[in-house]
């Protein structure tokens, strides 16, 4: 099992700031990681795939990179919208595993 | 445009089964992989199934391995998963998802989710 390292848990920032995520694996896994945000009672969407591509309709604030064992999860100039949980996840090798979720809140 | 509507859900006792329907839309459902993915109250996420596109191969998290069965009807449009011997660790809500193109592990669309509470 591929375990994952989300940090910070909880993450206090206002709008127009820039934030990093950053994900950590047990072990490498070339660029098979996915990022989703997650707002209260809604279902995960799909943010960023194959550690950097954008998924279609995401705004550029959000951008990934990283490979191997490290990656991060930037958002520029962040909006109102922005704020809500966000998961990083592993798709090299079964079982698919998720971190344990950033919390983004207004400060 | 892409739709997933999960159905099923609702209180069960321990030991009981359940079953968790999907109805796709919006796009062609045979030709997809898809995937169940489930999210305990307040906690994070966790994948469960996923089936191919024909059904010849599915596959399950050790957690739930010879307890659940996935399934789909094409014809129908529709993913199953069968829950049986549910535990009150099966408490969540459970997402239905369709896989990515040919990553059996990438979901780009979810359905809003349906809560199964497993409680005497």
């Amino acid at each position: 099992v591929i375990w994952m390292t989300q940090s910070p848990s909880l993450l206090s920032a206002s709008t127009g700031d820039r934030v990093i995520i950053s994900c950590r694996m047990s072990q490498g896994i070339s660029s098979y990681l996915a990022w989703y945000q997650q707002k209260p009672g809604k279902a995960p969407e799909l943010l960023i795939y194959a550690a950097s591509t954008l998924q279609s309709g995401v705004p550029s604030r959000f951008s990934g990179s990283g490979s191997g064992t490290d990656f991060t999860l930037t958002i520029s100039c962040l909006q109102s919208e922005d704020f809500a949980t966000y998961y990083c996840q592993q798709y090299y090798s079964f079982p698919y595993t998720f971190g344990q979720g950033t919390k983004l809140e207004i400060k | 445009q892409v739709q997933l509507v999960e159905s099923g859900g609702g209180l069960v006792k321990p030991g009981g089964s359940l079953r968790l329907s999907c109805a796709a839309s919006g796009f062609t459902f045979s030709d997809y992989y898809m995937s169940w993915i489930r999210q305990a109250p307040g906690k994070g996420l966790e994948w469960v199934s996923y089936i191919s596109s024909s059904s010849s191969y599915t596959n399950y998290a050790d957690s739930v391995k010879g307890r659940f069965t996935i399934s789909r009807d094409n014809a129908k449009n529709s993913l199953y998963l069968q829950m049986n011997s549910l535990r009150a660790e099966d408490t969540a809500v459970y997402y239905c998802a369709r896989v990515l193109g040919d990553y059996e592990g990438l979901f780009d669309y979810w359905g809003q989710g349906t809560l199964v509470t497993v409680s005497s």
